[in-house]
């Protein structure tokens, strides 16, 4: 069974551009989140959904970010306008709530460079 | 919310020693799940054990061992003969058995194995 996809892996852009990551969980998992990784902060929680719908946003950093779950099988997060201070490794985790046992499953993640 | 400690930013130990990796939580639920995360040099996170809070008994899978003590709130990772691909950043997560079940990521814990 595939695990978590995200693309694009690495991403480059300049300051002020438009960015989206995208994750597409484990089939069958009902609760998505997005992360953050950066040296100065670790991994914070930026959002997550349970069932397509967004249940705690607060980790956003700002109104430049949001997210979004069309169905069961897509997510999105974009960045706009960028910044450099967005520079880090974005995750998105997926899980299977309450009848898994909590645990996340993490995508490779996706390196954000903006220049 | 939720608070973890992980005191150890970095352990350098030689190819089969064992290692214990300390882990320390806060939190106000009576109910709730701790897990380790592995993070090689590749980056992606790679879930390893779960425990929950409710049973404290201490458990052994291959290499890897936890102890678990409500009393104290720790949660410690043992690696028994260790490898140097075991070499990796490891992170202490517990999470809410509630309404937020969202994972809270200790700062981790640097682990070189030398051969």
């Amino acid at each position: 069974d595939a695990g978590v996809i995200q693309s694009p892996r690495h991403e480059v852009t300049e300051m002020g551009q438009e960015v989206t990551l995208r994750c597409k969980p484990i089939s069958g998992h009902n609760s998505l989140f997005w992360y953050r990784q950066t040296m100065m902060r670790g991994l914070e929680l930026l959002i997550y959904f349970n069932n397509n719908v967004p249940i705690d946003d607060s980790g956003m950093p700002e109104d430049r970010f949001s997210a979004k779950m069309p169905n069961a099988s897509f997510s999105t997060l974009k960045i706009q306008p960028s910044e450099p201070r967005d520079s880090a490794v974005y995750f998105c985790a997926s899980s299977s709530q309450p009848e898994g046992n909590y645990e996340q499953y993490f995508g490779p993640g996706t390196r954000l460079t903006v220049t | 919310a939720q608070k973890v400690t992980q005191a150890q930013t970095e352990i350098s130990v030689v190819e089969k020693e064992d290692v214990t990796l300390d882990c320390v939580y806060e939190t106000r639920d009576t109910t709730y799940y701790l897990f380790w995360y592995k993070q090689p040099p590749s980056g992606e996170l790679v879930f390893l054990i779960r425990r929950n809070s409710f049973d404290e008994q201490n458990e052994i899978s291959g290499r890897y061992s936890w102890n678990f003590q409500k009393s104290t709130s720790s949660f410690n990772f043992t690696i028994t003969a260790s490898q140097v691909v075991d070499s990796a950043v490891y992170f202490c997560a517990p999470i809410s058995s509630g309404s937020a079940r969202q994972l809270t990521f200790g700062s981790g814990t640097q682990l070189t194995v030398l051969p």
